[in-house]
């Protein structure tokens, strides 16, 4: 199993540009997320998923779209890059457990973006 | 809403012991994780408590108190290979999802 991976590793944006953060697990995890972590602080929720075709706003959601059209698949979509947008980028997938909470979050390498 | 606190840095010495401390106010508590971080890697799972008491994984403990809000995790023996930040979770209402609170980070000094 390749777990959890993330493409790009890196990227540099101008203001404005707009680009797709991709996202795919193979562990067959219902419950995806988006955590943006700014150095030295903590990691912040931006959406995540339940299940393909649901999705839900984080804490951070502005700026940023989402998409759940496979259980695999959970790419990040920002559409008018801006210089707040700069930080490292994580998504992670859990299972659900039988009561209907996030078990263990298993993360990807993380992309680190810079908007200039 | 929820509020997670940890302190930002500690220090500790080879072969040492540390406790890590995170307390917690949550609507509706869930569950807590920890995990380890090294610097420009992505998090990875330590352990998780759901009841009172301390869970034990080798070299590193996690202890819960739901009625004061408080957990810590215990590292022994320490190495230098755990010099790293450790961030403390909570699942709570909304328990989809955890809030994850901004991180220890343990220096490991010979």
């Amino acid at each position: 199993n390749a777990g959890v991976t993330q493409t790009p590793k890196f990227r540099i944006l101008k203001i404005g540009q707009s680009m797709t953060l991709q996202c795919t697990q193979d562990m067959n995890h219902n419950y995806m997320y988006w955590y943006r972590q700014d150095p030295g602080m903590g990691l912040k929720l931006i959406y995540y998923s339940v299940g393909a075709g649901i999705t839900d706003k984080g804490e951070v959601p502005n700026g940023y779209n989402v998409s759940r059209s496979t259980t695999e698949d959970f790419p990040l979509r920002l559409e008018l890059a801006a210089p707040s947008q700069t930080s490292v980028y994580f998504c992670a997938s859990s299972y659900r457990l039988a009561g209907g909470g996030a078990d263990t979050q298993y993360f990807g390498p993380g992309t680190r973006l810079t908007v200039l | 809403g929820q509020n997670i606190d940890q302190p930002t840095e500690m220090t500790a010495t080879e072969g040492a012991i540390v406790q890590i401390n995170c307390t917690y106010q949550t609507s509706g508590f869930n569950g807590l994780f920890w995990y380890q971080q090294h610097a420009g890697e992505a998090p990875t799972f330590l352990s998780y408590n759901v009841l009172d008491g301390l869970e034990e994984k080798g070299r590193f403990s996690s202890f819960l108190s739901r009625s004061k809000g408080y957990s810590y995790l215990l590292l022994k023996e320490l190495q230098m290979k755990d010099s790293a930040s450790y961030l403390c979770a909570v699942r709570g209402g909304g328990y989809q999802k955890v809030t994850f609170g901004t991180g220890t980070k343990l220096q490991v000094i010979p």
